[in-house]
């Protein structure tokens, strides 16, 4: 079956440490990823998606994040982070015909940040 | 350009009424989706469209149901509410050309 799993259900960083987000999936084949956040009270902004091509890749808000085939995983890095960073995560997969509006996410990673 | 705007935001049901909640688009988006949030379980797809006057079910779709007449609108009807569906309910519409997902704030639905 296909699955998204985030192992984090909480991270809290510091001000200015680096950041990375754990994301593994279950699917057939090569699927379509996505990285979406969410503030409070607030729905869902895409940070990043992965179709094809080169296994890094960037997003918006100074977000990163890479493709590993061989361990099934998708992580999300950022090099900084900055208090308005504080939010939930979710890692998503999608088939490549029907990711445009079916998306299996993770149960998502609450990210906290130390002044 | 209001995106994707759903109604309403806080809704309070008892057990066994009825109600709508509401989506609309203005990007002339042929797909649109409804996802409920529940605590530690991320989003589940209920049911989605792929254009106007075509549904279909997602992972999550007993007790809801849904209707496209239009391009634009896309409510989710609940027809008996049970406590099981107090959630966090978030619309979304897509286009292929983009494959970018856009969603709605939200509407928190409590059943009591």
């Amino acid at each position: 079956a296909q699955s998204v799993t985030q192992p984090d259900i909480h991270i809290t960083v510091s001000e200015g440490a680096s950041l990375e987000l754990r994301c593994n999936y279950s699917y057939g084949a090569t699927p379509y990823l996505f990285w979406y956040v969410q503030s409070p009270g607030q729905g869902l902004q895409l940070l990043l998606k992965y179709f094809s091509g080169d296994t890094l890749v960037q997003g918006i808000k100074g977000f990163e994040a890479e493709f590993k085939r061989s361990q099934s995983s998708f992580n999300l890095r950022k090099p900084s982070v900055h208090w308005s960073d504080a939010a939930e995560y979710f890692c998503a997969v999608g088939a490549p015909l029907d990711s445009s509006y079916k998306l299996i996410f993770g149960s998502g990673t609450r990210l906290l940040v130390r002044p | 350009n209001a995106g994707v705007t759903q109604t309403p935001k806080f809704q309070v049901l008892k057990t066994g009424q009825s109600m709508t909640l509401q989506c609309a688009q203005d990007m002339n988006h042929e797909y649109m989706s409804w996802y409920r949030q529940d605590p530690g379980m991320g989003l589940r797809l209920i049911h989605y469209s792929v254009g106007a006057g075509i549904t279909d079910q997602g992972e999550v779709p007993n007790g809801y149901n849904v209707s496209r007449s239009t391009t634009e609108d896309f409510p989710l009807r609940l027809l008996s509410a049970a406590p099981s569906q107090t959630s966090v309910y978030f619309c979304a519409s897509s286009t292929s050309a983009r494959n970018t997902i856009y969603f709605g704030e939200g509407s928190w639905l409590t059943v009591v």
